[in-house]
Order: C-alpha cells, then sequence, then structure tokens
C-alpha cells in the first residue's frame, strides 16, 4: 500500500535557529497536506498543496511539493517557542481520493 | 459551532471488555475517520464512512468494528479490548469536495490494562 514517510522524527533547535521537515511518498500524490499538532491537542490543517513544484509561504512557514509530486517540505525560518509541536505531512493518491495517508511526524522542541 | 466532539475523554478498560467510541460532529460533513496515534507511528486511518450507512477499512482495521447509521454520528467500537489498542484515538470529518482538509476531534485517550 501507499507509504509516506517523514524525516527526521524528532528535532530539537535553539529558538531563532530554522528547521526543515521533509516528507516522501512511495507513490505520486494528487496532493498534499500539512498539519501542526500542539503538545495534548489535536492535529490542525495548516496548508494544502496540489500543483507539481508548487511553493506556499505562511509568515515564517515555506511549503514546497516536488516536482514529481511525491515529496514534499516544511521550512520554519528562525523558530519561536510557539512553534513547538508535532509537523505532519499528509496525501492523497490519485487512486484513493477519500482517504488520506499520514507520514509519521516530525516532532519539533525548541530551547529558549 | 462546536466542529468535531469526541467522548469519552479518556477511558480505562481491562482486556476483553467491550467499549463504543462516540464521534459527532455538526458541520454537515459527508467523509468521517477514525485514526489511532501511537509514539513514533503517526497517525493511522483504522475505518473510514464516505456517508450514511457506508464504511469502509483502512490500515488497521483490525479487532474495531464502525458505524455510520447517522450523517453526523461515527461510532468505533471494540468488541473485546487488548493491551495493544491502548492509544490516542482521533475523530476527523472532511467535506466531500475535492481534497478537503481534515477537522479533528479532540481525541479519546484509551488504556487497555
Amino acid at each position: 500500500g501507499q507509504q509516506v514517510m517523514q524525516i527526521p522524527q524528532y528535532q530539537h533547535v535553539q529558538e531563532g535557529e530554522d528547521f526543515t521537515t521533509y516528507c516522501n511518498s512511495s507513490t505520486t500524490l494528487s496532493n498534499i497536506q500539512w498539519y501542526k499538532q500542539r503538545p495534548g491537542g489535536h492535529p490542525v490543517f495548516l496548508i494544502q498543496l496540489v500543483k507539481s513544484g508548487e511553493v506556499k509561504k505562511q509568515k515564517r512557514l515555506t511549503f514546497q511539493f516536488g516536482e514529481a509530486k511525491k515529496n514534499s517540505s516544511l521550512h520554519i525560518t528562525a523558530t519561536q517557542t510557539t512553534d513547538v509541536g508535532t509537523y505532519f505531512c499528509a496525501g492523497f493518491t490519485l487512486q484513493g481520493a477519500q482517504k488520506l495517508v499520514f507520514g509519521q511526524g516530525t516532532r519539533l522542541t525548541i530551547n529558549p | 459551532n462546536a466542529g468535531v466532539t469526541q467522548t469519552p475523554k479518556f477511558r480505562v478498560l481491562k482486556t476483553g471488555q467491550s467499549m463504543t467510541l462516540l464521534c459527532a460532529q455538526d458541520m454537515n460533513h459527508e467523509y468521517m475517520y477514525w485514526y489511532r496515534q501511537d509514539p513514533g507511528m503517526g497517525l493511522r486511518l483504522i475505518h473510514y464512512s464516505v456517508g450514511e450507512g457506508t464504511t469502509a477499512k483502512g490500515e488497521v482495521p483490525d479487532g474495531y468494528n464502525v458505524s455510520r447509521l447517522k450523517k453526523q454520528n461515527f461510532l468505533l467500537g471494540l468488541e473485546s479490548a487488548a493491551p495493544s489498542q491502548t492509544s490516542v484515538y482521533f475523530c476527523a470529518s472532511r467535506r466531500d469536495i475535492g481534497s478537503s482538509p481534515l477537522h479533528f476531534g479532540n481525541g479519546t485517550r484509551l488504556t487497555v490494562t
């Protein structure tokens, strides 16, 4: 079945440092979504990427979708303590548009 | 507008006991999902439903059953709980238009001893 791999599993940074998490799918995706889960909370939708090579920005967050639509990345510039949490990528396949397959997530912790 | 509501929030079961987790959404969403979250394994899809009266298996359906008798409710049942089912369970829903995002409930923390 489809697999979505996400690395790294954990990342600890000093406040102000940058952070990147990578997502790779075993199959071509129709689109990819990113979610953030704060400690003790539930996943919350951040953004969706649809087009090959698409880049979207939300303030200090930059999201990219690969040309082959098999990989994606989330980059946070100058992390702040409010960025703490687990970031998940999730993809819809071309065949199964009804279910979303999640990566394992990257847990980000920040030293203030 | 409550969104997606899960009950209960916490539950402790003994091996072999049964229980039902309830998910209710007030957004008139067609699609509903049950995920379990375990450390290092992300969110794994248990079962999902694309409309009232329909259900389908996800990645890890064994040991669970579901029902969607009403559009707004999606029930997850454990007939005979096992310690391996200790997890945090999330329900989610979304519109049936394109690749609409998931709206999650606050989760149910289940411990099976």
